[in-house]
């Protein structure tokens, strides 16, 4: 199976800051790669999705980037309700599909 | 507008079974791969189980729950159902069904029900 890492765990940034979170596969997973935000208490929410293409209507301060082994999930300008957790997850392979374990941002 | 709203969640006992039920409404049901996702209390989501778009599969299902769960779909009612056996704690979790975004089975889940609890405790 493959394994996805996430890293950070968690993070503390101020509004207005760019934040970027690392994804690793435990192997080539090409550009097969998608990333949710979760806030408490919902479901997750697609974002970005084949690695770096925006979701319909998902605010153009989220991106992605990457492919075979290494991702990168970026929030340009950090806005107070985008405070909640992210993950990626993997669909090459499969199954399983599998998910990340998660960044937390909050505000600092 | 799309909607996906599962039920049957509760508390069981170990050793026990529940049947999950999403209905679905504003989109074509029968042309989409549809899934079951759980979470565990503080933890990441965890995909269970996916059925192709005919009603009968191809089904698969992940190894912690292989051979106790079962997944079908009636595409008549727009319904997509987890049958659950033997139950264990670790069962504990939200459940959400969630939808494929594109009709050629890509695994991306671009809607998901609100998720329904399943408590696996004596």
């Amino acid at each position: 199976d493959i394994q996805m890492t996430q890293f950070p765990s968690s993070l503390s940034a101020v509004v207005g800051d760019r934040v970027t979170i690392t994804c690793q596969a435990s192997q080539d997973i090409s550009n097969y790669l998608n990333w949710y935000q979760q806030k408490p208490g919902k479901a997750p929410k697609l974002l970005i999705y084949d690695a770096s293409k925006l979701e319909t209507g998902v605010p153009s301060r989220f991106s992605g980037s990457g492919s075979g082994t290494k991702f990168s999930f970026t929030i340009s300008n950090l806005q107070p309700e985008d405070i909640a957790t992210y993950y990626c997850q993997q669909y090459d392979n499969l199954p399983p599909i599998t998910f990340g374990p998660g960044t937390k941002v909050d505000l600092k | 507008e799309v909607q996906l709203v599962e039920s049957g969640g509760g508390l069981v006992q170990p050793g026990g079974s529940l049947r999950l039920s999403c209905a679905t409404s504003g989109f074509t049901f029968n042309n989409y791969v549809m899934s079951w996702v759980r979470q565990a209390p503080g933890k990441g989501p965890q995909w269970v189980s996916f059925i192709g778009r005919s009603g009968g599969g191809p089904t698969f299902y992940a190894d912690p729950v292989k051979g106790r769960f079962t997944i079908s779909r009636d595409n008549s009612k727009n319904t997509v159902y987890l049958q659950m056996k033997s139950l264990r704690a670790e069962d504990t979790a939200v459940y959400y069904c969630a939808k494929d975004r594109d009709d050629f089975g890509d695994y991306t889940y671009d809607h998901w029900g609100q998720g329904t609890l399943v408590t696996v405790s004596s």
